[in-house]
């Protein structure tokens, strides 16, 4: 089955400074890559999501870059504020979401 | 439009018992999967149903069962609990037959907690 690899696990950065999170699949048939934010407490919310015919993906502060050959897809947030502190977790599906152990992002003011 | 709902939001019970947690999907979702979240594996997918049908099944035991009902509600019972079933039980709808390919909304959650 699937298998998704999510790194780094655990990510502290400056308020307005850019975070990277990268995931990397198994399953060469996966055609769908959403991205989860989930807050302390709260259910996961879909930031972002892109599919297998598309490279790159932008909205507004959030980016997400597929590469189909390498079989990686990252995360890109820019001007970082405290509030996009969470837990974030990329999936792969073909099917069913398979999904990554997550990163714990922490933005200090 | 509402957004999916979980009950109960906690449970506690015993090792041996058995636990019934529900699911309402957003209004017109058709799929509803489940998945369990610990802090060791992180969210694992349980199954999947659409339209009153088993479409997908992750590795959990047979312990592990669900149902749909017609109006796509949706529950999952877990027998003979273990305290390795402590975890957050979630839910999410989507929308279409497309399974996880489509855009999955998720539940609060269950907390339940096994003693």
């Amino acid at each position: 089955g699937e298998n998704v690899e999510q790194h780094p696990s655990t990510l502290s950065v400056q308020e307005g400074d850019s975070a990277v999170i990268k995931c990397t699949y198994s399953d060469s048939a996966s055609n769908y890559f959403p991205w989860y934010k989930q807050e302390l407490g709260k259910r996961p919310q879909l930031i972002i999501d892109i599919r297998s015919n598309v490279g790159e993906k932008k909205d507004q502060r959030i980016a997400v870059t597929l590469n189909k050959t390498a079989k990686h897809f990252s995360l890109h947030i820019t001007e970082t504020q405290p509030e996009d502190s969470a837990v974030y977790f990329c999936a792969a599906s073909r099917g069913t979401l398979t999904f990554g152990k997550g990163t714990m992002l922490l933005v200090s003011p | 439009k509402a957004g999916v709902t979980q009950t109960p939001r906690y449970l506690i019970k015993t090792r041996g018992q058995q636990v019934t947690l529900s699911c309402s999907p957003i209004s017109g979702h058709r799929s509803v999967s489940w998945y369990q979240q610990t802090p060791g594996q992180g969210l694992q997918f349980l199954f999947e149903y659409f339209s009153e049908t088993q479409r997908n099944k992750g590795n959990f035991p047979g312990r592990f069962s669900g149902r749909q009902f017609s109006n796509s509600r949706s529950e999952m019972n877990v027998s003979t609990l273990e305290l390795g079933d402590s975890a957050l039980y979630l839910c999410a709808s989507s929308l279409s037959g497309t399974g996880g390919s489509d855009t999955q909304y998720f539940g609060p959650g269950t907390r339940l907690t096994v003693l």
